[in-house]
């Protein structure tokens, strides 16, 4: 299954909505997570079951869509929110990962 | 708390071989199946392995499949991933991940560099 994320870049000012597109190559029912990456850190989980926030995530993430076409969206960007930002399928073998959306600041 | 250490990184030749080893606290291990996923530097995550809970079943990717081998040792709480035959594209940052609520990544090790250089 291959996954592709879109933009490959965002440019967000502060406070702004972001929402980031994740598709895939057929249909991973809802089983779609998406994680965040900071610079030198470990992705961390924040969505799962295409919209489940994971524990300790901010109710300005959420996440929707089933089959092939998902959403992130984060209502109001932080300064900590910059970051670039990985959906992954757990449907199929073998497990994959979109190539990213990084997003910046404007 | 949840914690996943990974250990063994280091610079081998190409060719080489190397085990990365996972320590895992703050939870009961042996209930949980387990991966490793790579991010080559300056690049995207990339899945490598899993393994069950009891260690009966395992997966690798194309990439690695007859040259890396997962495992675990459920009375130490470790998961590891012995690497042969590495390759120039093999050098990555191995995360050590655990599989939570229906099948999603939860929880993340901090990486261990891989890096394959003559």
């Amino acid at each position: 299954i291959v996954m592709t994320q879109s933009p490959a870049t965002l440019s967000v000012s502060p406070g702004e909505r972001a929402s980031l597109s994740c598709r895939a190559s057929q249909s991973v029912s809802s089983k779609l997570a998406w994680y965040q990456q900071k610079p030198g850190q470990a992705p961390r989980l924040l969505i799962y079951g295409a919209s489940t926030r994971a524990t300790g995530v901010a109710a300005r993430f959420s996440g929707s869509g089933s089959g092939t076409e998902f959403t992130l969206t984060i209502s109001s960007l932080q300064s900590e929110d910059f970051a670039v930002y990985y959906c992954q399928q757990y449907n199929h073998w073998p497990r994959t990962f979109g190539q990213g959306t990084k997003v910046e600041i404007k | 708390d949840v914690q996943l250490v990974e250990s063994g990184e280091g610079l081998v030749q190409p060719g080489g071989s190397l085990r990365l080893s996972c320590a895992a606290s703050g939870f009961t291990f042996s209930n949980f199946a387990m991966h490793w996923v790579r991010q080559a530097p300056g690049k995207g995550l990339e899945y490598v392995s899993a393994i069950t809970s009891n260690g009966d079943s395992t997966y690798y990717a194309d990439s690695v499949k007859g040259r890396f081998t997962i495992s675990r040792d459920n009375s130490k709480n470790t998961l590891y991933l012995q690497m042969g035959s590495l390759r120039a594209e093999d050098m990555a940052v191995y995360y050590c991940v655990r599989v939570g609520v229906g099948g999603c990544f939860d929880y993340w090790g901090q990486g261990a560099l891989v890096t394959v250089s003559s």
